[in-house]
């Protein structure tokens, strides 16, 4: 089955500076790549979420990229805010055979510096 | 935030005992999944469903059941027999598939004492 890595498990920046996050996937056949935002105490909530038939996404501060080839996909997030504060997840899913649904990733715990 | 509701937020019981989590949806929603919250463990995956009256195992199923008698419900007992039962529990659902964005519930909180 799939396998996502997610690295850092913790990143502390300071505010307005950006943030990356890094996952890799292990199943060549997966083809959706969505980011979760979870605040402490709340549901995760999809932030962004890219397709393998693009290579970039963007919406305001965030971006997501991802690398078919290497099997690595990133969400980095320019000018970051006290409220970006929270725990990310990755996930990788498939089309056509996804019956369990998506992989997540571990999380990241994302510090903002005041 | 509407969509997928949990009940209760908060759940208390004594060891020994079988506690059952609801969860409902409104969205039309094919699949209906059931995670595990721990602290640095990430989303883990108990049980989900692709349709009405049939469900798989997840990655830690053990010491859990569910049932899906209707689409818009997919319930998850807690059994006795699940050794480390006080976490966070969250259920989730989408369009049938691996591609589609899953909608989470507020979550249960359990504690087991």
């Amino acid at each position: 089955g799939e396998n996502v890595e997610q690295h850092p498990s913790t990143l502390s920046v300071q505010e307005g500076d950006s943030a990356v996050i890094k996952c890799t996937y292990s199943d060549s056949a997966s083809n959706y790549f969505p980011w979760y935002k979870q605040e402490l105490g709340k549901r995760p909530q999809l932030i962004i979420d890219i397709r393998s038939n693009v290579g970039e996404k963007k919406d305001q501060r965030i971006a997501v990229t991802l690398n078919k080839t290497a099997k690595h996909f990133s969400l980095h997030i320019t000018e970051t805010q006290p409220e970006d504060s929270a725990v990310y997840f990755c996930a990788a899913g498939y089309s056509g055979g996804g019956a369990d649904g998506l992989t997540f990733g571990k999380g990241t715990h994302l510090i903002i510096q005041p | 935030d509407g969509g997928i509701t949990q009940s209760p937020k908060y759940l208390f019981r004594k060891e020994g005992q079988n506690v059952t989590l609801s969860c409902e949806q409104n969205l039309n929603h094919d699949a209906m999944y059931w995670y595990r919250q721990d602290p640095g463990q990430g989303l883990r995956l108990i049980y989900y469903s692709q349709i009405v009256n049939d469900f798989q195992k997840g990655d830690i199923a053990e010491g859990y059941s569910v049932s899906r008698e209707k689409k818009e419900s997919f319930p998850l007992t807690v059994t006795s027999a699940q050794k480390n039962p006080t976490a966070f529990y969250l259920c989730a659902s989408s369009a049938a598939g691996g591609d589609y964005e899953q909608y989470f519930g507020p979550g249960t909180r359990l504690t087991v004492t």
